[in-house]
């Protein structure tokens, strides 16, 4: 079975900072997907990024990207120019060809002005 | 475009209660999946549905029931309300197929005493 690790349950950094969160996965698959999802105190789930796994080049949306490295299984995603608005929950999830989306245990990340 | 509606938001069960949760979304997605979000231990995988009349178990299933007659609607039954149950509890849904965005719902607050 696929499960997913975030080792960080809590992280703090100034704002204007760059933070790293990192993700690691379990699979055997070689086509799968990955994301991170934000999940602000509101607690609505919003899609930051997402990563297609035959894809080598790491995906970028504005302030965020990842580093997906496939041989180690590891996902990490980096938030340049941290914002206040970043403070949130962030989820890492698998989800592997037409099956159902696994999630990581998240990291708690606070932007302190 | 309403999204993915859940209700209720929030509700207060005793011990032994059943209720259903609703979940509807209105943009056609196939797949559906109800998610329970506990402190420390991140979104966990109910049930879910790859469409109309399937449903399937996920992680944590019992306690709980759910059926697909539908493409929009997929409710979620509880038999017999448990302390234990006391969760925030996502609907969520996507266009069937590899890597499609999920769109979550924004929350059922639900506490069991």
């Amino acid at each position: 079975a696929q499960t997913v690790t975030q080792s960080q349950p809590e992280m703090s950094v100034q704002e204007a900072e760059t933070v790293t969160l990192s993700c690691t996965y379990d699979t055997s698959e070689n086509n799968y997907y990955l994301f991170w999802y934000k999940q602000p105190p509101s607690r609505q789930m919003i899609l930051v990024i997402r990563q297609e796994a035959y894809k080598q080049q790491n995906a970028t949306e504005n302030r965020f990207s990842v580093n997906f490295q496939k041989a180690a299984k590891s996902f990490s995603l980096k938030i340049s120019d941290s914002q206040l608005g970043d403070t949130a929950m962030y989820f890492c999830a698998f989800m592997k060809r037409n099956d159902k989306i696994i999630f990581g245990k998240g990291t708690r990340l606070h932007i302190l002005p | 475009n309403a999204g993915v509606t859940q209700t209720p938001k929030f509700q207060v069960l005793k011990t032994g209660q059943s209720m259903t949760l609703q979940c509807a979304q209105d943009m056609n997605h196939e797949y559906m999946s109800w998610y329970r979000q506990d402190p420390g231990m991140g979104l966990r995988l109910i049930h879910y549905s790859v469409g109309a009349g399937i449903t399937d178990q996920g992680e944590v299933p019992n306690g709980y029931n759910v059926s697909r007659s539908t493409t929009e609607d997929f409710p979620l039954r509880l038999l017999s309300a448990a302390p234990s149950q006391t969760s925030v509890y996502f609907c969520a849904s996507s266009y069937r197929g590899a890597g499609n965005t999920i769109y979550f719902g924004e929350g059922s607050w639900l506490t069991v005493v």
